[in-house]
C-alpha cells in the first residue's frame, strides 16, 4: 500500500518567513496530493491540493510542488501568520478505489508554530 | 450548504454502553467516510461507504458498526468499546468518482471510561 513520509515533525519560524513542508510518497500511482490544516481541536480543513499532471499550484500565499519523477511534494507558506500556526497533513491517494470513494494516506504531519 | 454535520460533539460512555455517532451531509455526496483520530496522530481511515453501499472497511473491529440510511447521513454504532478506542471520530464526505476533495466534520471526541 502507499506510505507517505512527512517533514518537518515541528517548525517554528517567525512572523512573516516563509514555511516549507516536504513530504515523500512511495506508490507511483498516486495521483491526488491534497494538504488539511488541522488547529487544535478542529476539523481538518483543506488548503490546497495538487493533481498529477499539475507541477505547481498557488493559492495567495500557499503553493504546492509535485516533483512526480522524484515521488515528492512540498507546501510552501509565505509570508507567515500567526493564524497559520496549526497541524498541516499531506496525502496520497490513488484514482479508481475499488468501489468508489476516496483513500487517503496521510502523512505524519507537521506542527508549524509562527512566532512573533 | 457546504459542510459536515456531526453529532454529538463529545461523548463519555462506559465499555458496556451502546451508543451512535451520526453524521449528515447536503452536498449531494455520494461517497462517506469514518476516520478515526488520535491525539497529535493523522487520521487513520475506518470506513468508506459510497452509493449507500460499504465499499472500504480497513479491519476495524466488530464493536463498531457503521450504517448509511441514505445518501445524507451516516451513523457509526458503538457497542462494548474499549479504553483505547478513546479517539476523535470524524465524518468526511466527498463526490464518488475517485480523488475528489475530501470535506470533514468537526468530529465527535469519544471517551471511554
Amino acid at each position: 500500500g502507499e506510505n507517505v513520509e512527512q517533514h518537518p515533525s515541528t517548525l517554528s519560524v517567525q512572523e512573516g518567513d516563509s514555511a516549507v513542508i516536504k513530504c515523500t510518497y512511495s506508490d507511483s500511482a498516486s495521483n491526488y496530493f491534497p494538504w488539511y490544516k488541522q488547529e487544535l481541536g478542529k476539523r481538518p480543513q483543506l488548503i490546497i491540493d495538487i493533481r498529477s499532471n499539475v507541477g505547481e499550484k498557488k493559492d495567495q500565499r500557499i503553493a504546492v510542488t509535485l516533483n512526480k519523477t522524484a515521488k515528492h511534494f512540498s507546501l510552501h507558506i509565505t509570508e507567515t501568520q500567526p493564524e497559520d500556526s496549526a497541524v498541516y497533513f499531506c496525502a496520497a491517494s490513488i484514482k479508481g478505489v475499488t468501489g468508489g470513494g476516496n483513500k487517503l494516506t496521510f502523512g505524519t504531519g507537521t506542527q508549524l508554530k509562527v512566532e512573533l | 450548504d457546504t459542510e459536515v454535520t456531526q453529532t454529538p460533539k463529545h461523548l463519555v460512555m462506559g465499555m458496556t454502553n451502546k451508543k451512535s455517532l451520526k453524521c449528515e451531509q447536503h452536498m449531494g455526496h455520494r461517497a462517506m467516510y469514518w476516520y478515526k483520530q488520535k491525539a497529535k496522530k493523522p487520521p487513520e481511515l475506518m470506513f468508506v461507504y459510497s452509493y449507500e453501499k460499504l465499499s472500504i472497511n480497513e479491519s476495524v473491529p466488530s464493536r463498531f458498526s457503521p450504517e448509511c440510511p441514505n445518501s445524507s447521513l451516516l451513523n457509526l454504532h458503538l457497542h462494548a468499546l474499549q479504553p483505547e478506542d478513546s479517539a476523535l471520530y470524524l465524518c468526511a464526505s466527498s463526490h464518488s468518482q475517485g480523488n475528489e476533495k475530501l470535506f470533514f466534520g468537526s468530529g465527535t471526541q469519544l471517551s471511554v471510561l
